[in-house]
């Protein structure tokens, strides 16, 4: 039974480029959530989705930030002419449709340099 | 809104030597909580986790956390950590009706051999 599945590891653009990070759930997982860890800083929220829904994107910034999660295939982030301040990692971590207190099953981030 | 405090950013420690990580958490209500370990280069894994019964939770590796209700804090332990300890670790809320995990900033544990 596959992990959360998160590619590529590494992803390196160049500043105006396109960023597109994708994460598989785990089996049976339906509910996803979307992390970034700066350097030297812990894990921020950034989004919550299940299926075709955007459940809470309190975490997103405003502007070049967007989540989905469709009906078939991966969750992806998608970062648009990405700067600097973009370089981080990527968790994306899922948990399957029942209330809560299970925690969250990581997978093994999306590591974004923008040079 | 939920909050966790990890007032300890970096801890080092001796082989065998005991461990405690600080966490306050700030919720109104009824909350889960966890510990994740991140060692490095790796991604997050849930030691352990409290969402109801008794306060005392054991976790993997020989890890315990203790729930203190009136003081809202959630500290991890452990009687004697080893090198293979060194990791960063997390402590997490996350609120009854609260739709997302918080994590805190982290406390990067260095053990000497």
């Amino acid at each position: 039974n596959a992990g959360v599945m998160q590619n590529p590891r590494h992803l390196v653009r160049r500043r105006g480029q396109e960023a597109r990070l994708r994460c598989s759930p785990m089996k049976g997982h339906s509910h996803v959530y979307w992390y970034r860890q700066l350097p030297e800083e812990g894990l921020k929220f950034m989004v919550y989705l299940q299926k075709e829904n955007i459940i809470d994107e309190s975490g997103m910034p405003k502007e070049r930030f967007s989540a989905e999660f469709p009906k078939e295939g991966p969750s992806i982030l998608r970062i648009q002419q990405v700067v600097r301040g973009d370089s981080a990692a990527y968790f994306c971590a899922s948990s399957p449709p029942v209330e809560g207190h299970y925690g969250y099953t990581f997978g093994s981030g999306t590591r974004l340099t923008v040079v | 809104a939920q909050s966790v405090s990890q007032h300890n950013h970096h801890v080092i420690l001796s082989e065998a030597a005991s461990l405690e990580l600080g966490c306050n958490y700030s919720y109104g209500g009824t909350v889960n909580l966890f510990w994740y370990v991140q060692y490095p280069g790796q991604h997050l894994q849930l030691l352990l986790k409290y969402f109801s019964g008794d306060p005392l939770v054991k976790g993997i590796k020989g890890f315990e956390a203790e729930f203190i209700k009136s003081k809202f804090s959630f500290n991890l332990r452990k009687p004697s950590v080893q090198w293979s300890d060194t990791a960063e670790y997390f402590c997490a809320v996350k609120g009854s009706s609260a739709s997302k995990i918080i994590f805190g900033s982290g406390t990067r544990l260095s053990i000497r051999p």
